[in-house]
């Protein structure tokens, strides 16, 4: 069983709110994802780490950042939330090895109204 | 990192096999190929995963053509269960990109009872 979680599984939230969704893991993965998902749609890597102090912009621009101060914890942040980002949010981890399989989080359901 | 196609979608039945193809012609010779499978809500799931040689697991089995410009991931016995979305991914070296964890749209597999 994975041990990665994502909090909380399902946010409303107003208008130019800050929010911060949580990813935790207990499996000392040093790679980090996180993916947006529409319904039916396609996973977009949004950003990636390679470890502590490391991140980087995925293949789809995102207004959220990401911040990566210790191993285990991996949090998305939007400044101010917009109904455009009103979405699915996943979080992935891997270990280093191109052979490792990535565990992921049930997710984060975000609307914002 | 290099690409893979796969059709959009397929249909089997109940308690058939399914053979679920990827080509990826742009394969470089140290990237591993990889099957994951999104349920329905759900975050993906690792199914297999290969370099050269065929493999099974309790899941599925991968066959990797001799070439390695494409596979097949062969789930034995579909069940009502198995219907999602398959993704097949190649991951390389590190090298600055996101390792190769990216999907792209996978096959949406229907099963019919």
């Amino acid at each position: 069983e994975a041990d990665i979680y994502q909090t909380p599984r399902y946010l409303v939230i107003g208008t130019g709110k800050k929010i911060t969704l949580e990813c935790s893991q207990t499996m000392g993965h040093d790679k980090m994802y996180w993916y947006q998902q529409d319904p039916g749609m396609e996973l977009h890597l949004i950003h990636y780490s390679y470890g502590v102090n490391s991140t980087e912009k995925g293949d789809l621009s995102s207004e959220s950042t990401v911040s990566r101060i210790r191993t285990e914890h991996f949090p998305l942040t939007l400044e101010s939330a917009r109904p455009s980002h009103t979405s699915q949010y996943l979080c992935a981890s891997s270990g280093m090895g191109r052979s490792t399989e990535a565990f992921f989080g049930q997710g984060t359901r975000l609307t914002v109204v | 990192d290099a690409k893979t196609t796969q059709p959009n979608s397929m249909e089997s039945n109940e308690e058939e096999p399914v053979h679920l193809p990827c080509n990826h012609s742009t394969i470089s010779g140290t990237d591993y190929i990889h099957w994951y499978r999104q349920l329905p809500s759900q975050g993906p799931e690792y199914v297999i995963h290969g370099l050269t040689s065929n493999v099974n697991n309790r899941m599925a089995s991968l066959a990797i053509a001799e070439d390695r410009k494409s596979s097949t991931l062969i789930l034995h016995r579909a069940t009502l269960r198995d219907a999602a979305v398959y993704y097949c991914i190649l991951r390389g070296y590190s090298g600055g990109g996101a390792d190769g964890l990216t999907f792209g749209k996978g096959t949406h597999l229907i099963i019919q009872p």
